[in-house]
Parts: C-alpha cells; sequence; structure tokens
C-alpha cells in the first residue's frame, strides 16, 4: 500500500513555456502534499506543502507566481512550472501523507530539462 | 534555527559495517527518519525512530538519542546494491522534515 504516482516521469520543454507535473495516491487519501526540487548531488529541498482544498505555503525564496500549485482532491495535486527557464531544470519530486501516518510517501520524481 | 548535520561521504567494504551518524536541532521534535536514495530516483523509506533506543530491521538499524539530538543508521553485511545516499530528516513540531544533506556511501568489492 501506500503508493504515490507522478506524470511525466521526464519532459524536455522550451524556454517558456509551461508544465504541469501531476501526484496522485494511487490508494489512501493524501490530505497533505508536499512538492520537493532536487538538484545534481545535493540533498531535497522542499518547495511547498498544500493540504487538500487550501492555498499552499509556499517555502522562503519559492516564487509562488512561477510555481503554481492545486490540490484540489485528496489524491491529487499538481505543480506547473510557468515560464521555464533553463535554471528551473532539476528533478522535481512530491511526497504525501495522511492525516494518520508520520511516514511520507515518495513519489518516483520528475526530472524536466528546460531547453 | 533548524539544523541537520551528517557525513557527506563513506566508504566501506563489501560484507562489512557502516554506522552513518546523523545529529539534529529542530524547533520541536516528532521523530528521525533515514531515507536511502539511489542515484536519479526518489527517495524511499528505511526508518523512523521517536523513542530512545535501538530499533532493528533485516540488516539495518537505526538508534535515536532525544536527549544528544542524535541518530544514526547502521548497515550489516553491506551489498553492492547498498551503494547510495542515505538521507536523514527530523519531523519538527509542524510535522515537516528537515533534511539533510545526505551521505553517499561507496561501497568497494
Amino acid at each position: 500500500g501506500a503508493v504515490v504516482s507522478q506524470h511525466p516521469s521526464w519532459v524536455i520543454c522550451k524556454s517558456g513555456t509551461s508544465v504541469k507535473i501531476e501526484c496522485r495516491s494511487l490508494d489512501f487519501q493524501a490530505t497533505t502534499m508536499f512538492w520537493y526540487r532536487q538538484f545534481p548531488k545535493q540533498s531535497l529541498m522542499l518547495m511547498a506543502t498544500s493540504n487538500e482544498g487550501s492555498k499552499a505555503t509556499y517555502e522562503q525564496g519559492v516564487e509562488k507566481d512561477k510555481f503554481l500549485i492545486n490540490h484540489a482532491s485528496l489524491t491529487l495535486s499538481t505543480l506547473t512550472v510557468t515560464s521555464a527557464h533553463p535554471e528551473d531544470s532539476s528533478f522535481y519530486i512530491c511526497s504525501a501523507r495522511d492525516s494518520s501516518d508520520y511516514e511520507q510517501y515518495f513519489g518516483p520524481g520528475t526530472r524536466l530539462t528546460v531547453t | 534555527g533548524q539544523n541537520i548535520d551528517q557525513p557527506t561521504e563513506m566508504t566501506a567494504t563489501e560484507g562489512a559495517i557502516v554506522q552513518i551518524n546523523c545529529t539534529y536541532q529542530t524547533s520541536g521534535f516528532n521523530g528521525l527518519f533515514w531515507y536511502q536514495q539511489h542515484a536519479g530516483e526518489a527517495p524511499t523509506f528505511l526508518s523512523y525512530n521517536v523513542l530512545d533506543g535501538l530499533e532493528e530491521k533485516g540488516r539495518f538499524s537505526s538508534f535515536l538519542s532525544r536527549s544528544k539530538g542524535y541518530s544514526y543508521l547502521l548497515l550489516k553485511e553491506l551489498q553492492m546494491k547498498d551503494s547510495a545516499s542515505y538521507l536523514c530528516a527530523a519531523s519538527d513540531s509542524n510535522y515537516q522534515l528537515i533534511w539533510g544533506a545526505g551521505t553517499k556511501l561507496i561501497i568497494k568489492p
């Protein structure tokens, strides 16, 4: 149990375009979802925390207008990278937690390359 | 402030034992996690400690001392597939995970 999927697993896009990444909890209700970014050889950086039905809480330094997060249901959260630039190229990972569990379950990640 | 410290890199021999240490300072504490991450993949859960002591799970064990703000992950009978980064993360008062930078473990034959 406790499976989280992400789609797409990798994406290449042109500079200036927008990219949407989906994160789904397949067999549990995710009251809270987290979005992380990881650059090569670095640790996970939390970008934002989203609770179902409410606005996401962004970490300091993360532009909320650039990284749009929607958590419209208990099983789906989306991250949209707007007007992507090459420096946004990274590994984006989501995780999900239900209200009764301490553990975060991670999705497989999405590798974004902006050319 | 909140801080997690763990060594950047460690090397060990196949079949041996290695201990990866982690010290933490957080605003409140709701447990200590260890995750394994292979290159290019997402982290996978290894262990969770919230009470002092040793938790054993097969070849992997994790220890916590809350009074010292200290944890370690012990890997026994090392296998080549254990080569990965090991991430220590502490859960703060808001149940947010504060992540360490990860320890890259290199296993040599």
